[in-house]
């Protein structure tokens, strides 16, 4: 079975300009997780999904990051516009529902904004 | 506010010895605790978690309330446990965010 996937695995584009991220989570997995780490930080954060609906999005850095999970299948993560502060690796999470079901990482995708 | 410390960047120790990677927390309640690892050039993945009480990979870690840590141990290091390690802490109840400390970078030398 395919882990939790992502695309692109790297992506750097240009301050001001606008970068979508996509998460593919395991099939079957309601929950859905963003996190981010910048480099010399711990990883944070960003917002989990329940099915189609944000369970929490305490973690948004601000109104430039739009997350989105259309049909409770992948979600995609926009940054609109990117600035040098954005620059970062994103990680996607997915997991089962329930007390004690373990967070499946994907690869994460590298941004660099220049 | 909950945090995780990780006050070790860098444990460098030679194959054979012990290992123990430090982990502080705080959190207002009862929280779960883990230790992630990510080997070069793969994902971030789940080692074990005190609920377990389980030993992975000859890993154990235990959870002191008064100390509030949750150190990582193992006692014959190999190398291929070379790594880095992550400590982290959720609420109970299931599907909860995670907060992550920084890392260390385990490096066993030969």
């Amino acid at each position: 079975e395919a882990g939790v996937t992502q695309f692109p695995s790297h992506s750097v584009i240009e301050k001001g300009q606008t970068v979508t991220l996509r998460c593919d989570p395991i099939s079957g997995h309601d929950n859905l997780y963003w996190y981010r780490r910048v480099m010399g930080k711990e990883i944070k954060f960003l917002l989990h999904f329940v099915k189609e609906s944000k369970q929490d999005e305490s973690g948004m850095p601000n109104n430039r990051f739009l997350a989105e999970r259309t049909g409770g299948t992948y979600s995609t993560l926009k940054v609109q516009p990117a600035e040098l502060e954005d620059s970062g690796v994103y990680f996607c999470a997915s997991s089962l529902t329930g007390p004690s079901y373990e967070q499946y990482f994907g690869p994460g995708t590298r941004l660099t904004v220049t | 506010a909950q945090r995780v410390t990780q006050p070790e960047k860098l444990l460098s120790v030679f194959k054979g010895a012990p290992v123990e990677l430090k982990c502080n927390y705080s959190y207002s309640g009862s929280p779960e605790l883990f230790w992630y690892v990510q080997y070069s050039r793969q994902r971030l993945q789940l080692l074990l978690r005190h609920i377990s009480r389980e030993s992975i990979k000859g890993f154990t870690a235990d959870l002191n309330k008064g100390e509030t840590s949750f150190h990582l141990k193992k006692p014959f290091a190999q190398e291929e446990d070379s790594a880095m390690y992550y400590c982290a802490l959720s609420g109970r109840g299931g599907y909860q965010k995670v907060t992550f400390g920084i890392g260390t970078k385990l490096q066993v030398i030969p």
